[in-house]
């Protein structure tokens, strides 16, 4: 399967824990990008990367958030200190940047819950 | 403040039949608008788009319309299956604002009776 694909699928954490997500895109893609989405919500932007660069940030997303994509391949999103409000499925998406207009794909999702 | 409206949660119709979803814009600088259909428990899945530069985009049983003047598209499926009940999603992106980021609807969801 050489689709986009987030590890893990599920997380339960305690409140005030860190978690970490994975993201590994379809590989000629350069753009990878994620969102969070809530019942009954569309996906909500959070940030994304072209190759390595960090080129845009959501002001959803807090200092508690941090996205890494180190080598311009897979990335991470973090979440320090957890808080119940942070659950949420977490979407990973890539796309391969040509042109003027280019589709998203997105990976099944990491689905957080806080207890 | 919601830019990509999608303002009917729901929608049912027939096998065989057309389904319409519906979806307006407010922000002038999208140029790029795409559906999306999502099943239960997995991410979206890229279905059809348009740029602004048409007014029509098909493929297959799916078409995208965009009238630009109403700031609204709809996606039109004929005829429609079983299969397509899922939520759908509106997209759009404005890339000459230089934000390469998708901004989501809330989604309707289409049941499809056999």
């Amino acid at each position: 399967d050489t689709g986009v694909s987030q590890d893990p699928r599920h997380k339960i954490t305690k409140r005030g824990q860190n978690v970490t997500f994975r993201c590994d895109p379809i590989s000629e893609h350069n753009r990878l990008y994620w969102y969070r989405q809530t019942l009954g919500q569309g996906p909500e932007f959070l940030t994304y990367f072209q190759n390595e660069a960090q080129l845009e940030k959501s002001r959803l997303l807090s200092d508690r958030f941090s996205a890494e994509r180190p080598k311009g391949s897979f990335s991470t999103l973090e979440i320090q200190r957890t808080e119940q409000g942070d659950s949420a499925m977490y979407l990973c998406a890539s796309s391969l940047a040509r042109g003027r207009w280019t589709e998203a794909f997105f990976g099944q999702g990491t689905r957080l819950t806080v207890v | 403040d919601q830019q990509v409206k999608q303002n009917s949660p729901s929608l049912s119709v027939q096998e065989g039949r057309i389904s319409i979803l519906n979806c307006d814009y407010t922000n002038s600088m999208f140029d790029y608008f795409l559906w999306y259909k999502k099943y239960p428990a997995e991410g979206p899945t890229f279905l059809i788009s348009i740029s602004s530069i048409k007014d029509k985009n098909e493929d297959g049983r799916f078409t995208v319309f965009l009238n630009k003047s109403a700031k609204h598209l709809s996606l039109h499926i004929v005829p429609s299956q079983p299969g397509d009940s899922a939520v759908y999603f509106c997209a759009a992106s404005g890339t000459q604002g230089g934000s390469e980021k998708l901004v989501f609807g809330k989604g309707t969801k289409l049941t499809v009776n056999p």
